[in-house]
């Protein structure tokens, strides 16, 4: 069965420091990974994936996530962080062993992250 | 392109009724999916339409319901309305091509009293 850890319920950073937010996963087969943000009141937007290729995807807004398969996480990241990056951050992956195209997601539990001024 | 749209965005139903909660995909968009948010559950998946048929189904009672119509929009649909059905209730459209991104409409916000 599949299933996403995000480890943290809560990470404070200051302004202007580098952010990680931890996601690890199990599957069974390749993941297919990803990362969305939901501000408050609002839907959830999608930040970046990784369904294969190089290791480091880049996304929106300056964030970047390292998929790593030895370790099955899937960290987001981003060098320098911003007080409007204050959201809720979800790490989800995709059963590959669904059939072709089907797009239910697994979520995490989220991530409250504060960027302190 | 407009976004994913979901109608109402707030409701207010007594238990034993029954709702239909509204979504329209980005144009060219032919997968809906609807998930339930809670502050207990998180993020769950209740299924999945895409060209009219039901692709994909999470675990919940029978209670939930969906379809979806020629234009993709999609509705679903809660009957005998619980108190533990409040939630969020967020569609996600994306396309026909394999890029798996899925894009979220706004939700619509569901209180049962």
């Amino acid at each position: 069965a599949q299933s996403v850890a995000q480890p943290e319920d809560q990470v404070n950073v200051a302004e202007g420091n580098p952010l990680t937010v931890k996601c690890t996963y199990s599957v069974s087969g390749n993941p297919y990974l990803f990362w969305y943000v939901q501000y408050p009141n609002r839907g959830l937007q999608f930040l970046l994936k990784y369904i294969t290729g190089d290791n480091l995807v880049k996304g929106s807004y300056g964030f970047e996530a390292e998929f790593n398969k030895s370790q099955t996480s899937f960290h987001l990241k981003k060098p320098s962080a911003l007080v409007s990056d204050s959201a809720l951050y979800f790490c989800a992956v995709r059963d590959p062993g669904r059939q072709t195209g089907a797009n239910n997601l697994f979520f995490g539990t989220g991530t409250r992250l504060t960027v302190i001024p | 392109k407009a976004g994913v749209t979901q109608t109402p965005r707030y409701l207010i139903k007594t238990r034993g009724q029954q709702v239909t909660l509204s979504c329209s995909p980005i144009s060219g968009h032919r997968s809906v999916s609807w998930y339930q948010q809670t502050p207990g559950q998180g993020l769950q998946f209740l299924f999945e339409y895409f060209s009219e048929t039901q692709r994909n189904k999470g675990n919940f009672p029978g209670r939930f319901s969906g379809r979806q119509f020629s234009n993709s929009r999609s509705e679903m649909n809660v009957s005998t309305l619980e108190l533990g059905d409040s939630a969020l209730y967020l569609c996600a459209s994306s396309s026909s091509r394999p890029s798996y991104e899925q894009y979220f409409g706004p939700g619509t916000r569901l209180t049962v009293t």
